[in-house]
């Protein structure tokens, strides 16, 4: 079965450094990733996906992600966080074909960002 | 244009009653899925539907859960007989026919006394 692997429980970083949350995959075949933002009480919004194509991969808000095959990851990157960034992020896979379309999520990484 | 609605936003409810969480999807989509969301937790697959039809339900606890989609009206999440097992937060997603991204709802949190 997939699974998706968030290691970082909370990170903690400073208004103005760069940010790396980290996600692993777990399947035989290359899946659909995507990368959701949750702010406290509110839905999920995407931030960005890969399908095929290009590994890097540009999204919404500065953020962008890189697909590496040999390590099975998708880490989320943005070179310098601002004080809204704060919110839980989670990383999501799935294969959408046929009957299986299901995302599998991660546990989530929640992020806070200090003045 | 209106994304993912769901109603109620927040749900009281006490054990041995029944929960019904609505979700209407973006204008023109015919996938809907749900997913629950418990505390502290990620978000775990339940249902998947298109119109009239049960497509995946892999993920719905085999008691008490139930899932539509009529040809008219929103989709509908039933739970029979809650338990305080079952709070958490409910999404509700939607997608186009042949389009690969599942666009998601405020959620419906679901409390059970």
């Amino acid at each position: 079965a997939q699974s998706v692997t968030q290691p970082d429980i909370h990170i903690t970083v400073s208004e103005g450094a760069s940010l790396e949350l980290r996600c692993n995959y777990s399947y035989g075949a290359t899946p659909y990733l995507f990368w959701y933002v949750q702010s406290p009480g509110q839905g999920l919004q995407l931030l960005l996906k890969y399908f095929s194509g290009d590994t890097l991969v540009q999204g919404i808000k500065g953020f962008e992600a890189e697909f590496k095959r040999s390590q099975s990851s998708f880490n989320l990157r943005k070179p310098s966080v601002h004080w809204s960034d704060a919110a839980e992020y989670f990383c999501a896979v799935g294969f959408l074909s046929g009957s299986a379309r299901q995302l599998t999520f991660g546990s989530g990484t929640q992020l806070t960002v200090l003045p | 244009n209106a994304g993912v609605m769901q109603n109620p936003r927040h749900l009281v409810r006490r054990r041995g009653q029944e929960a019904r969480l609505r979700c209407s999807p973006v204008k023109g989509h015919s996938h809907v899925y749900w997913y629950r969301q418990l505390p502290e937790e990620g978000l775990k697959f339940m249902v998947y539907l298109q119109k009239e039809n049960i497509i995946d339900e892999s993920g719905m606890p085999k008691e008490r859960f139930s899932a539509e989609f009529p040809k008219e009206g929103p989709s509908i999440l039933r739970i029979q007989q809650v338990v305080r097992g079952d709070s958490a937060a409910y999404f509700c997603a939607s997608s186009p026919a042949g389009l690969n991204e599942q666009f998601f709802g405020p959620g419906t949190r679901l409390t059970v006394l």
